[in-house]
């Protein structure tokens, strides 16, 4: 059974600060990770895919990725309260995104 | 803009009317999905097209079916919906595995009484 793990939270930090969001992914031949934001009773949104080793940064967001230790995270840089939602982790190996159960980010004031 | 599109937005239905979802799209991307997901779970994959190629997944309930006429449009029908399918049904399309983005439509939120 393909798994994806994720701390579901709630994750809070006050505004400005840097969240840090976590994945764990079983299936070693995972060729591909994404992060979508979903506001609550919206679909989800993506916001960045992966592919390679190492980090890729857009604008406020930052992903990482390590195949040898099965790990992808998510930063976000100078959080603001329009950042709270959940974030789901999603990871495919050639076939169906597999998805982990979200963690949900609430960032204060 | 190129996007996934979903109607109705919200549908209310009685427990055992056929209700059908429809959704469209301007990507004209090969691959066409459809999810359920429930209150604080993630998105649970019912089946998919690839083209015309249609896959089921092992535990999509047999209440649930899906047509896909053409590449932009995907229908999916509930045949008797019960009190537990009340959830939100989202579409999404991408152009196939292993690599590319998968987009989501807005979502259809059903409700059974």
């Amino acid at each position: 059974q393909k798994e994806v793990e994720q701390n579901s939270g709630p994750l809070s930090v006050p505004e400005g600060a840097i969240a840090s969001l976590n994945c764990t992914y079983s299936d070693r031949g995972s060729q591909s990770f994404f992060w979508y934001r979903q506001y609550s009773g919206k679909s989800p949104e993506l916001i960045m895919s992966i592919y390679s080793n190492g980090d890729k940064e857009d604008g406020r967001f930052t992903a990482q990725l390590n195949k040898a230790s099965q790990y992808v995270s998510l930063l976000i840089r100078d959080s603001q309260p329009s950042d709270s939602a959940t974030y789901l982790c999603a990871v495919r190996g050639g076939g169906k995104l597999i998805f982990g159960q979200g963690t949900e980010l609430s960032v204060k004031p | 803009d190129a996007m996934v599109i979903q109607n109705p937005r919200y549908q209310v239905t009685q427990f055992g009317k056929p209700v059908t979802l429809s959704c469209s799209q301007t990507l004209n991307h090969n691959v066409m999905y459809w999810y359920q997901q429930k209150s604080s779970q993630a998105p649970k994959l019912l089946f998919h097209y690839y083209d015309k190629d249609f896959n089921n997944e092992a535990d999509t309930p047999d209440n649930f079916q899906s047509r896909r006429p053409n590449t932009s449009f995907c229908f999916l029908d509930i045949r008797s919906p019960g009190l537990g399918d009340a959830a939100m049904y989202l579409c999404a399309t991408d152009w196939g595995p292993p690599d590319n983005e998968q987009f989501f439509g807005p979502g259809t939120r059903l409700t059974v009484l």
